[in-house]
Parts: C-alpha cells; structure tokens; sequence
C-alpha cells in the first residue's frame, strides 16, 4: 500500500537553530511529494511540493528533496524561528488516477526565543 | 482569488439537529475535497467531487450528505451525528482530479457534536 512515515514530534528548538524533520514513503506507484504546515487553530497550508526524483522544493527558507534512490523527502531549514512553530504533515500522491493525498501522522515543530 | 473559505469557522450542534457546513473557491478549480481532522490526527479523505459529480466517498457513513451545487459550492450535510464525529472538517480544491495538481485547503469547521 501507500503510506507516509514521518518522525515522531514535538521537535523542539530554540531559535535560529537549523531543523530537520524526516520524512520517507511506500508508494506502488511513481508519486508526487508535498510538505503542508498546520498552523494553530488553522488549515493546511502548502509550503513546498516535488514531482520527481531529485527535484528540489522550496518556500520560505525551507527545502526538501525528492530522494528516489532512499524513498524519503526530508524537510530542512538552515535557521527557524518562533513563528515556524506549527505541525508540519508529508503527503504523496500516486501520480495515476484520481487525486488521494497520503498524509504522514505529522510533527509538530516548537521554537523558542 | 486563491482562497478557499469554508462557514461557519466553529458549529456546536445536538445529535438530532440538522446543520450543513459549506466551502467556496473561486479559482475555477474543478475539484473539491472534504477532509476530517481530529485532534493531533492528519487529515482523512471523506468525499472527492470531480466537475460536480462525486467521484469517492470513503465509506462515510450517510449521516454526511455531501453536494455540489455548482462547480464553487461544496456543502457537506449533517444529520443525526454521534459525539465522535467532533472534528475539524477541512475543504480543500484543486484544479482537475487527476494527479498533479495541488490541494488548497480552507481553515476549517470546527465542529462539536453534543
């Protein structure tokens, strides 16, 4: 089947520090990879996508690369900030047929000052 | 407009009241999602419409009554809800159905079965 694992959370950091969240897939299929932030009390917002093997996404500082070779789509920012604190969610979709994002449990990112 | 707003933003409703919660784009996307959250959970795929025709449902049960009115309306009716179906429903579109294109999603209906 599909699935997305990400790291287990809360990840927390003071500010300014760099950040990783780990974030690697199963797919029968050739898929599509995503990266949404869930900020409190709010919706899924879109930060980055990639749509093939070693395309890079990137948005506001943050980055991930679509890694064939290890299934994973590793999300990076080189320094956060307090107002990066939210849930961040991995999602894939299968790149044939109708639309079915896969979402990851999600990790939520605290910054301190 | 590349917006998706979804009404009302919180709903507290008995388990015999009647209530709809509906979603609007206008980006001239021909998809729309509705997704449920619950606490601390990513989002569940309930329902896909697809140019105005629904084209998944998730096995939902039919308490929820999603329509498409038009190719901007997505409505998701409630009926006889049970206190677990408490959640954030989320509406989302995207511009076909078909791989590829990327879901913009509403903040949400904080919903409350009592």
């Amino acid at each position: 089947g599909n699935s997305v694992t990400q790291m287990e959370g809360p990840v927390t950091l003071s500010e300014e520090a760099f950040l990783t969240i780990n974030c690697t897939y199963t797919a029968t299929g050739y898929p599509s990879l995503f990266w949404y932030v869930q900020y409190p009390g709010e919706g899924l917002q879109l930060l980055l996508k990639a749509t093939k093997a070693d395309d890079k996404g990137s948005n506001k500082g943050f980055e991930a690369t679509y890694r064939k070779e290890t299934t994973s789509f590793h999300l990076e920012k080189g320094s956060v900030q307090v107002s990066d604190s939210a849930v961040y969610f991995c999602a894939l979709i299968l790149n044939t047929g109708f639309q079915k994002l896969v979402f990851g449990t999600g990790t939520r990112l605290l910054v301190s000052p | 407009d590349t917006e998706v707003t979804q009404t009302p933003k919180h709903l507290v409703m008995g388990m015999t009241n009647k209530k709809s919660l509906k979603c609007e784009q206008h980006m001239g996307h021909r998809a729309m999602y509705w997704y449920k959250q619950k606490a601390k959970k990513p989002p569940e795929l309930m329902f896909v419409y697809s140019y105005e025709k629904l084209s998944i449902n998730e096995s939902v049960p039919s308490r929820f009554s999603p329509e498409c009115p038009n190719s901007s309306l997505l409505n998701l009716h409630l009926h006889a809800l049970q206190p677990e179906d408490s959640a954030l429903y989320l509406c989302a579109s995207s511009q076909g159905p078909l791989a590829g294109n990327e879901q913009f999603f509403g903040p949400g209906t904080r919903l409350t079965v009592l």
